[in-house]
């Protein structure tokens, strides 16, 4: 079965300075991939999605992600974050045609004026 | 907003109580997928249902059960409800089983005391 690490619970930045989170997976197979926003008390949302194609993905708010099948990472990025960019997120893979769709543990990015 | 509704936002209900939580999915969209997300965790897959049929469940106990209906909206049922099951569900809608893209509602947030 597919996996996901997200190798940074909390990730503390200052407003304008770019930012990386960093999400590796394992799978036997070919995956989908995915990150995902959660602001408090409320559901997720999709910033971006990988499901074939060109490795850099773009997104939603300035947010997109490179997938390197070598090092089976897919880091989100950008370039400068702003207070609202303050949330938990979520890194998943699902394997293709598979509908079980794996989450990682989260980060939480803390944006400070 | 995705289109996807959840009800009720929040309960509180005794251990070994049972509960219903509903979902209306995205508007042509044919699949259910729930997720159970504890305090400070990533989202863990339940079941998916689609097209009324449940078509993959995650490890969970028999006593975490769902439904369909032909409007596609769903259902999950958990019954003799554990403190361990206070959590966040979440319900997502796709169209298709193979997660290319699922639209999250906000949630149920359930206390078990």
């Amino acid at each position: 079965a597919q996996s996901v690490t997200q190798l940074d619970s909390q990730v503390p930045v200052f407003e304008e300075a770019p930012v990386e989170l960093r999400c590796n997976y394992s799978s036997s197979v070919s995956v989908y991939l995915f990150w995902y926003v959660q602001y408090p008390n409320q559901g997720l949302q999709l910033l971006l999605k990988y499901l074939s194609g060109s490795t850099l993905v773009k997104g939603i708010n300035g947010f997109e992600a490179e997938f390197n099948k070598s090092q089976t990472s897919f880091h989100l990025r950008k370039p400068s974050v702003h207070i609202s960019d303050t949330a938990e997120y979520f890194c998943a893979v699902s394997q293709q045609g598979n509908n079980d769709m794996r989450f990682g543990a989260g980060t939480r990015l803390t944006v400070k004026p | 907003e995705t289109g996807v509704t959840q009800s009720p936002t929040h309960l509180i209900k005794t251990r070994g109580q049972q509960v219903t939580l509903r979902c209306s999915s995205q508007s042509g969209h044919n699949t259910v997928s729930w997720y159970q997300q504890a305090l400070g965790q990533g989202p863990q897959f339940i079941f998916q249902y689609y097209r009324e049929e449940e078509n993959g469940r995650g490890n969970f106990p028999p006593r975490f059960s769902g439904l369909q209906f032909p409007n596609y909206s769903s259902e999950l049922n958990v019954n003799a409800l554990e403190l361990d099951d206070s959590a966040l569900y979440l319900c997502a809608s796709s169209l298709g089983r193979k997660n290319t893209e699922a639209f999250f509602g906000q949630g149920t947030r359930l206390t078990v005391v």
